[in-house]
């Protein structure tokens, strides 16, 4: 099984539409992120959560909120869809105890495409 | 200007042959330094890490330049398998919890 999980995989929707994408680790890390990429581009930050109660904007937290329900889960929220949000998001965990160098294991992806 | 920037090729090279890409970062404070690679439509996941000395992971050689500001990744003897994106990465803390990444130079091993 898997040890980062994102559902849904892929979905469409139209603009205007509330969309919640969630992911769940097992892998026991405290740390949790949420990126987007675009074609030519890296990925880019757009939240972050080192634990239940810390949560951090990232470079393009505006238009997207996040929750994180427990340890092992954080859910990424469009409020309002809007086509150039059309990208794919990962998630992303860490784990914050064993000092440096600390690798980030990343889901699956979920293709979200906004028309 | 991109805080990590990337050659996005594409790259195709014969197999077995020798490839070497490059990566530049502009923020002089960046402390942790990794290669991700990613094959199409996955997940980036971690190929190694760089460190100031230069290190090797098999046919997989890293190298760290902090006074020019740059980072490469050599591959020796190159596999079909290694076709992927190589996604350059940078962090300015020790403890790598926010990275920033280039994106991506894309590689292809032709038979």
């Amino acid at each position: 099984d898997a040890d980062v999980t994102q559902t849904p995989r892929n979905r469409i929707t139209k603009t205007g539409k509330r969309i919640m994408l969630e992911c769940s680790q097992t892998k026991g890390h405290d740390r949790m992120y949420w990126y987007r990429q675009d074609p030519g581009l890296g990925l880019q930050l757009i939240y972050y959560s080192f634990d239940v109660k810390d949560i951090n904007k990232g470079e393009i937290s505006d238009g997207y909120s996040v929750s994180r329900q427990a340890q092992a889960k954080f859910s990424l929220s469009l409020e309002s869809a809007i086509p150039n949000q059309t990208a794919l998001y990962f998630c992303a965990t860490s784990d914050g105890t064993s000092g440096t160098y600390n690798e980030q294991f990343f889901g699956p992806g979920t293709r979200l495409t906004v028309l | 200007r991109k805080e990590v920037e990337q050659d996005p090729g594409p790259f195709n090279v014969p197999e077995g042959a020798t490839v070497a890409f490059n990566c530049t970062y502009s923020n002089s404070a960046s402390q942790s330094f990794f290669w991700y690679r990613q094959d199409c439509r996955k997940e980036p996941k971690l190929l190694m890490s760089v460190y100031s000395s230069g290190n090797e992971d098999g046919r997989f050689t890293a190298q760290l330049n902090r006074a020019s500001q740059y980072i490469s990744l050599l591959i020796r003897d190159s596999k079909l398998s290694d076709s992927a994106t190589y996604l350059c990465v940078v962090s300015k803390s020790q403890g790598a919890q926010k990275l920033v990444f280039g994106q991506g130079t894309r590689l292809t091993i032709n038979p």
